[in-house]
């Protein structure tokens, strides 16, 4: 059980073009999902938290009209990366709560050319 | 959440103990210690977690101080599958819904033969 999955898993996409990346807990409801980026040898960095029904919480120095998350269901939240750039390129990761603990998924690599 | 401090590698023999330190002399009282590895290109898995006495399950033991303030992560017969990121992470309350994780860089294992 607990089970967090991630769509796409990798994606590639153009400078200016907007990425959506879709996170789903497959066997729970979840009323918090996190959203972190992870770059090359760095650790897993929180971007915000998402609430379902309710505008997300986003991190110190996180863009939020870049970084667009939704959260429109207990089993799916969505994060849009608008306008990529390629320092946006890097390892996205969710994690969704079921009561007091955090699955993760398999994160998906982006890489805007 | 209270801070910790991990070695940022160490090495282990196939099939001998993993002895994996983390201080985290600043951990409040209701704060919990948890333990997530991450192995390369995948989303974090969550191994085990504690508030003041030891722990054991499948995959690991955890050894908490008496003060609390320091604990060891166990994996008794390291396996090469074992190689990853470990992470210490000392979070707020266990019944606080959708508590952030804060994860800072963690130990590199590396489990060679």
């Amino acid at each position: 059980g607990a089970v967090v999955s991630q769509h796409p898993s990798w994606v590639i996409c153009k400078s200016g073009t907007s990425v959506k990346i879709e996170c789903r807990s497959l066997d729970f409801q979840a009323t918090t999902m996190f959203w972190y980026r992870q770059f090359p040898k760095q650790s897993l960095m929180l971007m915000a938290t998402s609430n379902e029904g309710s505008k997300a919480t986003y991190e110190q120095g996180v863009e939020k009209d870049k970084f667009l998350i939704n959260h429109a269901s207990l089993t799916l939240s969505t994060l849009t990366v608008t306008s990529a750039h390629p320092e946006d390129s890097s390892f996205y990761i969710c994690s969704a709560s079921e009561s007091y603990e955090q699955y993760f998924g398999p994160g998906t690599r982006l890489t805007v050319t | 959440d209270a801070k910790t401090t991990q070695p940022t590698s160490m090495d282990c023999a196939e099939g001998r103990a993993a002895n994996l330190p983390c201080n985290h002399s600043t951990i409040s009282g209701n704060e919990y210690v948890y333990w997530y590895r991450q192995i390369h290109s995948q989303g974090p898995q969550y191994i085990i977690h504690g508030l003041k006495n030891n722990e054991t399950n499948e995959m690991a033991s955890l050894i908490i101080t008496e003060d609390r303030k320091s604990s060891t992560l166990i994996l008794p017969h390291a396996t090469l599958r074992d190689t990853a990121v470990y992470y210490c992470i000392v979070r707020v309350a266990k019944n606080n819904p959708g508590g952030k994780l804060i994860f800072g860089q963690g130990t590199e294992l590396s489990v060679k033969p």
